[in-house]
C-alpha cells in the first residue's frame, strides 16, 4: 500500500532559524516520484520540487534543500534561515507515476509559522 | 507549466442543494484530477476526470454525489450533489502530464455549506 506519513504535525520557528520538515514514505513501486508542495494562508497549493525515485541526489534552490534517501524512505525539506514569507503548510506527497495515472497520495502537512 | 482557473472561487450553499465547479486550463492536458481538502486536513483524491469517458472514482466517492464531466483536453466540471455540512471543503482541480509525472493544482473552490 502506498503512503506518505508526515509525523510533524507543527513546528513553530523564529525567523532565520533554519528548519526541516520530515517525510516519509511506503511504495511497493521501484519507480515512483515524490513532491513537496506549499500552501500558504491563501490556499493555493505551489508547486516546489518533484524528485524521481532514481535520482537519489540532494537538491538545493535557494533557502530551500531536499535530502532524498531511499534506505530509510525519507524525502526531507530543510528551510534554511527562514523567513516569515515561508509561513505555510508543506504538503510531501508520492505519486507511483504511470501504474496509476500520475495521482498524488499525499501526507497529513506540517504547519510551520514563522514568528518575526 | 500550466495556468489553471477555477470559478467559482468560493461559495455558500444551502443544504440539499447542488454546486458545479468549473476548471479551465490554458494547454491541453493528459491528466485532470479532482482533490477535496476538508478543513485543516490534507488534500483526498476524488476522481480522476477522463476525456470522452466517465471519470474513475476512489473509494469512498461515488458517481452519484460527484459527477464529472470532461468533454475536451481543457476543460472539466465537478458537481457537488444534494449538499451537507460535511462537504464544506476546498476542492482544487489539478493536471498532469504522463511523460514527466509534474501536476500543478488550480487555485481552488472554498464551499460552505449552511
Amino acid at each position: 500500500a502506498q503512503k506518505v506519513t508526515q509525523a510533524q504535525t507543527e513546528i513553530s520557528v523564529v525567523e532565520k532559524e533554519d528548519v526541516t520538515l520530515d517525510c516519509v514514505y511506503e511504495t511497493r513501486d521501484t519507480t515512483y516520484y515524490l513532491f513537496w508542495y506549499k500552501q500558504p494562508p491563501s490556499g493555493e497549493l505551489v508547486f516546489l520540487i518533484r524528485r524521481n525515485s532514481f535520482d537519489e541526489q540532494n537538491e538545493i534552490s535557494g533557502r530551500y534543500s531536499w535530502n532524498f534517501q531511499k534506505s530509510t524512505s525519507s524525502f526531507n525539506f530543510t528551510i534554511t534561515a527562514s523567513q516569515v514569507v515561508d509561513s505555510a503548510v508543506y504538503f510531501c506527497a508520492l505519486s507511483e507515476a504511470y501504474n496509476q495515472g500520475g495521482k498524488l497520495i499525499f501526507g497529513q502537512g506540517t504547519e510551520l509559522p514563522v514568528k518575526p | 507549466s500550466a495556468v489553471i482557473s477555477q470559478k467559482p472561487s468560493r461559495d455558500i450553499c444551502q443544504r440539499g442543494t447542488s454546486l458545479t465547479i468549473q476548471c479551465q486550463v490554458d494547454s491541453q492536458v493528459t491528466m485532470m484530477f479532482w482533490y477535496r481538502q476538508q478543513p485543516g486536513q490534507s488534500l483526498t483524491l476524488i476522481a480522476t476526470a477522463n476525456q470522452g469517458s466517465e471519470a474513475t472514482y476512489e473509494s469512498g466517492f461515488v458517481i452519484d454525489k460527484f459527477p464529472i464531466s470532461r468533454p475536451n483536453l481543457t476543460f472539466s466540471t465537478l458537481t457537488v450533489s444534494n449538499m451537507s455540512p460535511e462537504d464544506s471543503s476546498i476542492y482544487l482541480c489539478s493536471v498532469g502530464d504522463r511523460s514527466y509525472n509534474e501536476q500543478f493544482f488550480g487555485p481552488g473552490t472554498r464551499l460552505t455549506v449552511l
